[in-house]
């Protein structure tokens, strides 16, 4: 059974750093494309990022140069490592899985991020 | 870069009533357009993916039509269990934008 399963979500001070983890099973991590998408409460899905298979990364406008996404295929595990975090960052990050293109065609459960004081 | 707007915000319909849902491109995506599922409380799930093809395990009464700039999903008799926000998302290429969503609920 394909699943993922992200870990790492906190309640972080503004400013602070905070890695995600995506622990895939039932598929080989290597051969997909990946990604972030994020719902901050009670609002729609944004798009964070992704990273091919390639290793080629792509980001929204306004998480890049703060987050970065990176994958340990050895592991079957995909990260986002989040820095100089903000209160608008606040959300449930989804690990996502991309079909043949971006679709997504499996999601993780969440892992809810909070930034504040 | 495109930006993804959805209409209606929201609706009403009654149980086996046809519901339209449309999703507007600013700029031409061909057809790198997928559609999403949210039931309240739970996570996302694929419905459609390039513009008109159905997911495994959905069912027919969802589909999908468009290109380029206009797309829509239509679910063609409302069920109970469709009570859900509906999500576009584009993904000619980054960023992989996703429209605002519409709200259906029973009337």
């Amino acid at each position: 059974e394909v699943q993922l399963l992200e870990s790492g979500g906190d309640l972080v001070q503004p400013g602070g750093s905070l890695r995600l983890s995506c622990a895939a099973s039932g598929f080989p991590l290597s051969s997909y494309t990946m990604g972030w998408v994020r719902q901050a409460p009670g609002k729609g899905l944004e798009w964070v990022s992704d990273i091919n298979n390639r290793n080629t990364k792509t980001y929204v406008d306004s998480v890049k140069g703060r987050f970065t996404v990176s994958r340990d295929n050895s592991i079957n595990t995909l990260y986002l490592q989040m820095t100089s975090l903000r209160a608008e960052d606040t959300a449930v990050y989804y690990c996502v899985r991309a079909g043949s293109i971006s679709w997504y065609d499996c999601w993780g459960q969440g892992t809810l991020v909070t930034v504040s004081s | 870069d495109s930006q993804m707007t959805q209409s209606p915000s929201s609706l009403s319909a009654s149980v086996g009533d046809r519901v339209t849902i449309t999703c507007r491109a600013s700029q031409g995506i061909s057809n790198f357009l997928a559609w999403y599922q949210q039931k309240p409380g739970k996570v996302p799930n694929l419905l459609i993916y390039a513009a008109s093809t159905l997911q495994s395990g959905v069912p027919s009464r969802f589909s999908g039509s468009g290109s380029g700039t206009d797309f829509t999903l239509t679910i063609s008799s409302l069920q109970p269990e469709d009570v859900a926000i509906y999500y576009c998302q584009k993904y000619d290429g980054a960023p992989l934008t996703f429209g605002g969503g519409t709200k259906v609920e029973i009337k």
